[in-house]
C-alpha cells in the first residue's frame, strides 16, 4: 500500500532554516511527480510546490518562492522541502502528497512547522 | 495566478439532504478541476478530477460536473460521515491553487 510519511517539523525561529522529509513506500517513486501541500492552523490548504518525477523540472507558489526548495532522491524514494528564511507565515501543517495525472491521489498525514521566537 | 471562489462558505443539512457546493475559476480553466474531502485532524482525500469522475472507492453519490469556470460538487444524499469540509483545485498551469474551502455541517 502507497505511504508517505512526512518528518522534520518543529518550532523555529524567524529567518532559520529547516529540512523536511518525506519517504515513499508501496510505489514506484521515480515514476511520480510529488509535491507539498501546506496548511495554517484552522486554515485552508494551499499549495507549495512540486517537483517532477525525474526532477527536472520544479515550481512554487508565489509565497515560498526564492525561500523554500523542493528536491526529491529516487535512490532513496523520499522528497524533501528545504524551507530557508522562515516566517511567522510559513507555519502550518505540511503534507507531501503524490501526482496522479493532475490530482493528489495519496497524502501523508502531515508534519506540523511552528515558526515563532 | 487562478483564483479559485467557493460557495457557500457553510452549508447547514440534515442527513439525507442533497448537497450542492460550487466552485468558481477566475479564468477558464477548461475540466482540470478537483475536490477533495477533509475531515478534522485527516489528511485530505481525493474525491473528484477532472471535473466529474470519480476516484477509486468514492461512493456514487458524489458528483462532479462543470467546465470552464463554473463547476458544481453535488452530494446526492448526505451521510454522517459526509460531514466535512471540502476543497477545490485546479491543474490548468503553475501554481495549482485551492478554493477556500466549503464547509457541510449538520443542522
Amino acid at each position: 500500500q502507497v505511504q508517505l510519511v512526512e518528518s522534520g517539523g518543529g518550532v523555529v525561529q524567524p529567518g532559520r532554516s529547516l529540512r523536511l522529509s518525506c519517504p515513499a513506500s508501496g510505489f514506484t517513486f521515480s515514476s511520480y511527480g510529488m509535491h507539498w501541500v501546506r496548511q495554517a492552523p484552522g486554515k485552508g490548504l494551499e499549495w507549495v510546490a512540486v517537483v517532477y518525477y525525474d526532477g527536472s523540472k520544479k515550481f512554487y507558489a508565489d509565497s515560498v518562492k526564492g525561500r523554500f526548495t523542493i528536491s526529491r532522491d529516487n535512490s532513496k524514494n523520499t522528497l524533501y522541502l528545504q524551507m530557508n528564511s522562515l516566517r511567522a507565515e510559513d507555519t502550518a501543517v505540511y503534507y507531501c502528497a503524490r501526482e496522479q495525472l493532475g490530482h493528489l491521489d495519496y497524502w501523508g498525514q502531515g508534519t506540523l512547522v511552528t515558526v515563532s521566537s | 495566478e487562478i483564483v479559485l471562489t467557493q460557495s457557500p462558505a457553510t452549508l447547514s443539512l440534515s442527513p439525507g439532504e442533497r448537497a450542492t457546493l460550487s466552485c468558481r475559476a477566475s479564468q477558464s480553466i477548461s475540466s482540470y478541476l478537483v475536490w477533495y474531502q477533509q475531515k478534522p485532524g485527516q489528511a485530505p482525500r481525493l474525491l473528484i478530477y477532472d471535473a466529474s469522475n470519480r476516484a477509486t472507492g468514492i461512493p456514487a453519490r458524489f458528483s462532479g460536473s462543470g467546465s470552464g469556470t463554473d463547476f458544481t460538487l453535488t452530494i446526492s444524499s448526505l451521510e454522517p460521515e459526509d460531514f466535512a469540509v471540502y476543497y477545490c483545485q485546479h491543474r490548468s498551469n503553475w501554481p495549482w491553487t485551492f478554493g477556500q474551502g466549503t464547509k457541510v455541517e449538520i443542522k
